[in-house]
């Protein structure tokens, strides 16, 4: 249980372009889930919290404009990198949780995303 | 503010012992600590989750301990073995369900 995916696994885009990646939670409903950026050996920073319904909370120094995070439903929540620049290049990696029942949170496999 | 810092950056360690891994933190009280196994380039794998009001935890061969007092929570993996080479995150959350991670550390068990 507890299955967490991510699409594409990784995507290569030209500068100024926008890229969707995709995150949804495959055997239970994710209230919450959580978008991340991981630079090469550098641990996880959390981007966003995304609550289903609602607008997502950006974590200060975010761009919310840049990063648009949409959580439709219990079981899907999409990051879009508009306008991508090569610094945007890195390890997006999102988890999802069952807020209010337990504090595990559980990841999906990372998107490598490559901005040209 | 919040700061995590995991003892080292590498642990090198034979097949057969125990790894001990440390995870100290400052300026904050958190609800409860998680650790993470993390492959290259992959996510992270959920391992062990601890409350601030838990002493220790255990599962199969692995092992946490939480001191609130001293702001450091250990993760010990007995019987280690090569399969177990990967980098270990320690995460600490609170109310909020956010997640602060520490840098991790590299562990690397010889057969």
């Amino acid at each position: 249980g507890a299955v967490v995916s991510q699409h594409p696994s990784w995507v290569i885009c030209k500068s100024g372009t926008s890229v969707k990646i995709e995150c949804r939670s495959l055997d239970f409903q994710a209230t919450t889930m959580f978008w991340y950026r991981q630079f090469p050996k550098q641990s996880l920073m959390l981007m966003a919290t995304s609550n289903e319904g609602s607008k997502a909370t950006y974590e200060q120094g975010v761009e919310k404009d840049k990063f648009l995070i949409n959580h439709a439903s219990l079981t899907l929540s999409t990051l879009t990198v508009t306008s991508a620049h090569p610094e945007d290049s890195s390890f997006y990696i999102c988890s999802a949780m069952l807020a209010g029942v337990s504090y595990e949170q559980y990841f999906g496999p990372g998107t490598r995303l490559t901005v040209t | 503010s919040q700061k995590i810092e995991q003892n080292s950056e590498a642990l090198n360690i034979q097949e057969g012992k125990t790894a001990t891994l440390t995870c100290n933190y400052t300026n904050y009280s958190p609800a409860y600590l998680q650790w993470y196994r993390q492959d290259p380039g992959r996510g992270p794998v959920f391992l062990l989750l601890i409350r601030e009001n838990e002493k220790e935890k255990r599962k199969e061969r692995l092992k946490v301990t939480f001191d609130t007092t001293l702001k450091q929570s250990l993760f010990h993996i007995t019987a280690s073995q090569p399969a177990d080479s990967a980098t270990y995150l320690c995460a600490l959350g609170d109310s909020s369900y956010k997640l602060i991670f520490g840098s991790g550390t590299r562990l690397l068990v010889r057969p």
